[in-house]
C-alpha cells in the first residue's frame, strides 16, 4: 500500500544534542509538510517542501531545518532541543495541481514522538 | 500564519443529537479540509469541500462551505460516543500550498 512513513516512531534525545527524523512516502506527492503537534494543540506547521523548493513558515525558530534530498525522503533536524521542543512530529503529503493549487487530502505519517531529557 | 479558527473550543452533547461545528477562515482559499483526531492517535481525513463545492455529505457527516463569508461548519447527524474527538479544519496558508490547521473544536458525545 502506497503510505507515509515516519522512522522513528519514540526518539528521546538529549537537551541541546541535534536529532533528525525521517519520513519516506511512496505516494510520490510533490509536496511533504512537517508538523509538530503538542498535547491537546492542534498541529502546527513548521515548513514544506513543493518539489524541491522549501518554504519556511515565518514563525519556525531557526533551530529547526529541514532537507528533501529526493521525491520520496524529507528528513527533520533539530540543531538543538530545548524541553519544549517534546512534541509529536507528523510528516505529511499531498499533491498540488497544474496551476500549483492543493489538489488532495493530507496523506499523514504515524508520527515520531521526541522527549528531550 | 494560522488561518482557520474553530468554534465552538468544546462541545458536549448526548448521544443522538447533532454537534455543528463552525470555521472561518481570512483569505480566498481553493480548498478547505476537515480532520478528527481521537485522543493520543493520528489525524484522519473526513471531507475536503473545493470552493466552488457549497455542500459535501460523507455518511453521517454533511460539510457546507461559504466562500462570501469566508466559513465552513461540519455538521455530525446522530452522534455516537466514537465521535468523541478533536476536530480542525485545514485551510491554505500564505504559500497556497501550506496547510495550516486551525485551534480545533474538541467534542464530546456522552451516553
Amino acid at each position: 500500500d502506497a503510505m507515509v512513513i515516519q522512522n522513528p516512531r519514540y526518539q528521546v534525545t538529549q537537551f541541546g544534542k541535534p536529532v533528525t527524523l525521517s519520513c519516506s512516502q511512496t505516494l510520490n506527492h510533490n509536496v511533504m509538510y512537517w508538523y509538530q503537534q503538542k498535547s491537546s494543540q492542534a498541529p502546527k506547521l513548521l515548513f514544506h517542501y513543493y518539489d524541491k523548493d522549501f518554504n519556511n513558515e515565518a514563525d519556525t525558530p531557526d533551530n529547526f531545518q529541514s532537507r528533501r534530498p529526493n521525491t520520496s525522503f524529507c528528513f527533520l533536524d533539530i540543531r538543538s532541543p530545548g524541553l519544549g521542543d517534546a512534541a509529536m512530529y507528523l510528516c505529511a503529503t499531498s499533491t498540488v495541481g497544474r496551476w500549483g493549487a492543493p489538489d488532495s487530502p493530507l496523506h499523514f505519517g504515524n508520527g515520531t514522538r521526541l522527549t528531550v531529557t | 500564519s494560522q488561518q482557520g479558527e474553530e468554534d465552538p473550543q468544546a462541545l458536549s452533547i448526548q448521544e443522538g443529537e447533532n454537534a455543528t461545528m463552525n470555521c472561518s477562515y481570512k483569505t480566498s482559499i481553493n480548498n478547505l479540509q476537515w480532520y478528527r483526531q481521537n485522543s493520543g492517535r493520528g489525524l484522519v481525513h473526513l471531507i475536503l469541500i473545493r470552493s466552488n463545492e457549497r455542500e459535501k455529505h460523507s455518511g453521517r457527516l454533511r460539510v457546507t462551505l461559504d466562500t462570501s463569508k469566508k466559513s465552513s461548519s461540519l455538521l455530525i447527524t446522530a452522534s455516537r460516543a466514537a465521535d468523541t474527538a478533536s476536530y480542525f479544519c485545514a485551510t491554505e496558508g500564505n504559500y497556497g500550498q501550506n496547510f495550516v490547521f486551525g485551534p480545533g473544536t474538541r467534542l464530546s458525545v456522552l451516553p
